[in-house]
C-alpha cells in the first residue's frame, strides 16, 4: 500500500488568487494523479502526472488553470491558478500501487474561494 | 469516453440488513472495475475490486457482481453495521492506470442501528 499526504487539509482562499497543493508519497510511484470532487458529488479526472514529463490534462482542464509539477517519483504539486468561487472542491491526488493494480488517495484539500 | 452510472444515491437500511449499490457502464473495453467507500474528511478507500474476466469477488461481508454482456457491476454488503455508513464509489476504467479511473455519482449509505 501507499500513504499518501496532501497539504494543506484546508484552505480559505480569496478570489483571484491562486494555492498550491502538495502530494508526498512514502514510495516511488511512476503515474500519480489528481482529482476534483465538488461538493457532494463524484471525483472527476483533472490530469495524470508523470516525473520528468509535462502532465497530461483531461477534457476541460487546461495546465494554465491547473499547473502540476511532478519533480521525482514522490512528490507533485498541483496549482489553482486566478481562483473563482467555482473553484471551490476538495482536489485529491491518488497514486498506483506498483503492479498498476489498486489505486489509493489522499485525504484531499479542502479549497473554499470566497 | 467512459460513462458510469450509479443507484441509488442515497440508501438507507437497518443494521443487520443487506445493501445493494448498482452501477452501470457505456465502454466496453473497460476491463477493472473498483469499489471505494469515502467517510467524511477523507479520501477514497478502496474496499473490492473486480476484473473483467472475473463475474463475482467476495471478501467477507462485501462481494461484488460483474456482467460484462449488461455493462454493469454491483456491489453487496451483508449483515450491514453502523460503521458501514459512507459513501460508496462506483468506478470503472479500461486502460491499464487503476489510477486513471471514471466515478459513479456515489452513494450514500446510512445504516441505522
Amino acid at each position: 500500500s501507499a500513504v499518501i499526504s496532501q497539504k494543506p487539509s484546508r484552505d480559505i482562499c480569496q478570489r483571484g488568487t491562486s494555492l498550491t497543493i502538495q502530494c508526498q508519497v512514502d514510495s516511488q510511484v511512476t503515474m500519480m494523479f489528481w482529482y476534483r470532487q465538488q461538493p457532494g458529488q463524484s471525483l472527476t479526472l483533472i490530469a495524470t502526472a508523470n516525473q520528468g514529463s509535462e502532465a497530461t490534462y483531461e477534457s476541460g482542464f487546461v495546465i494554465d488553470k491547473f499547473p502540476i509539477s511532478r519533480p521525482n517519483l514522490t512528490f507533485s504539486t498541483l496549482t489553482v491558478s486566478n481562483m473563482s468561487p467555482e473553484d471551490s472542491s476538495i482536489y485529491l491526488c491518488s497514486v498506483e500501487d506498483a503492479m498498476n493494480t489498486e489505486a489509493f488517495f489522499g485525504q484531499g484539500t479542502r479549497l473554499t474561494v470566497v | 469516453g467512459e460513462n458510469v452510472e450509479q443507484h441509488p444515491s442515497t440508501l438507507s437500511v437497518q443494521e443487520g440488513d443487506s445493501a445493494v449499490i448498482k452501477c452501470t457502464y457505456s465502454d466496453s473495453a473497460s476491463n477493472y472495475f473498483p469499489w471505494y467507500k469515502q467517510e467524511l474528511g477523507k479520501g477514497p478507500q478502496l474496499i473490492i475490486d473486480i476484473r473483467s474476466n472475473v463475474g463475482e469477488k467476495k471478501d467477507q461481508r462485501i462481494a461484488v457482481t460483474l456482467n460484462k454482456t449488461a455493462k454493469h457491476f454491483s456491489l453487496h454488503i451483508t449483515e450491514t453495521q453502523p460503521e458501514d455508513s459512507a459513501v460508496y464509489f462506483c468506478a470503472a476504467t479500461g486502460n491499464t492506470n487503476a489510477g486513471k479511473s471514471t466515478f459513479g455519482d456515489g452513494t450514500t449509505l446510512t445504516v441505522k442501528p
